[in-house]
């Protein structure tokens, strides 16, 4: 079965530094689908990345960026120089071909203070 | 573009009370789901829709049904609410299909409710 382990349950930091989120997922399907998504206190969910488990580019866009690595099961999610308006709970998300299913983790809360 | 929308945004019932969760989405997707969030839970899946016109089990379907009105909505029913279905319920959709590989879940807002 498939499972996605967030063990950060909450991370701290003061504004500018940088803040990796680890996720860690189990999956038996040789492709699969990986997601982040970001949880404001507003509470909508907005989508942030789609990674596929054959593309083990890492990815940049802007403060953020995503490290996969195939070989220790996990999908890691760095932002740079955090801003206060980061502050949110981030979710990583596994999604295996044989279903339409996300199966997500527990959850980061990250305070950035000012 | 609203995307995902959701009705209420709060609810508060008694216990044996019923209530429907509306959810409507403007994407021409042709999945949908509704998830459950409680805390330090994550999300999980209650029931989803593949496509019009067929409906599946999540995760956590006992004391829900769910309702594939037409493409666009999916509601979701609570016949007898219980206190242990408080939660935040999650809306979301997405094209699925063919473009499976590609398929990016979307969320709407989000209901609150709580079960006295």
């Amino acid at each position: 079965a498939q499972k996605v382990t967030q063990a950060q349950t909450e991370i701290s930091v003061v504004e500018k530094e940088d803040v990796t989120l680890d996720c860690v997922y189990e999956t038996r399907d040789t492709t699969y689908y990986l997601f982040w998504y970001k949880q404001p206190p507003s509470g909508e969910l907005v989508f942030l990345i789609r990674r596929n488990s054959f593309d083990e580019q890492n990815e940049i866009s802007g403060r953020y960026s995503w490290n996969f690595q195939k070989s220790t099961s996990s999908f890691n999610f760095t932002i740079t120089a955090s801003q206060v308006v980061d502050s949110a709970v981030y979710f990583c998300a596994l999604r295996e071909t044989s279903g339409s299913r996300l199966t997500f983790g527990e959850g980061t809360q990250l305070t950035v203070n000012p | 573009n609203a995307g995902v929308t959701q009705t209420p945004k709060f609810q508060v019932l008694k216990t044996g009370q019923s209530m429907t969760l509306q959810c409507a989405q403007d994407m021409n997707h042709n999945s949908m789901y509704w998830y459950r969030q409680d805390p330090g839970m994550g999300l999980r899946l209650i029931y989803y829709s593949a496509s019009e016109g067929t409906t599946d089990k999540g995760e956590v379907p006992n004391g829900y049904n769910v309702s594939r009105l037409n493409k666009r909505e999916f509601s979701l029913r609570l016949e007898s609410a219980a206190p242990s279905q408080t939660s935040v319920y999650f809306c979301a959709s997405s094209e699925m299909g063919l473009a499976a590989s590609t398929d990016t879940q979307y969320f709407g807002p989000g209901t609150r409710l709580t079960v006295l």
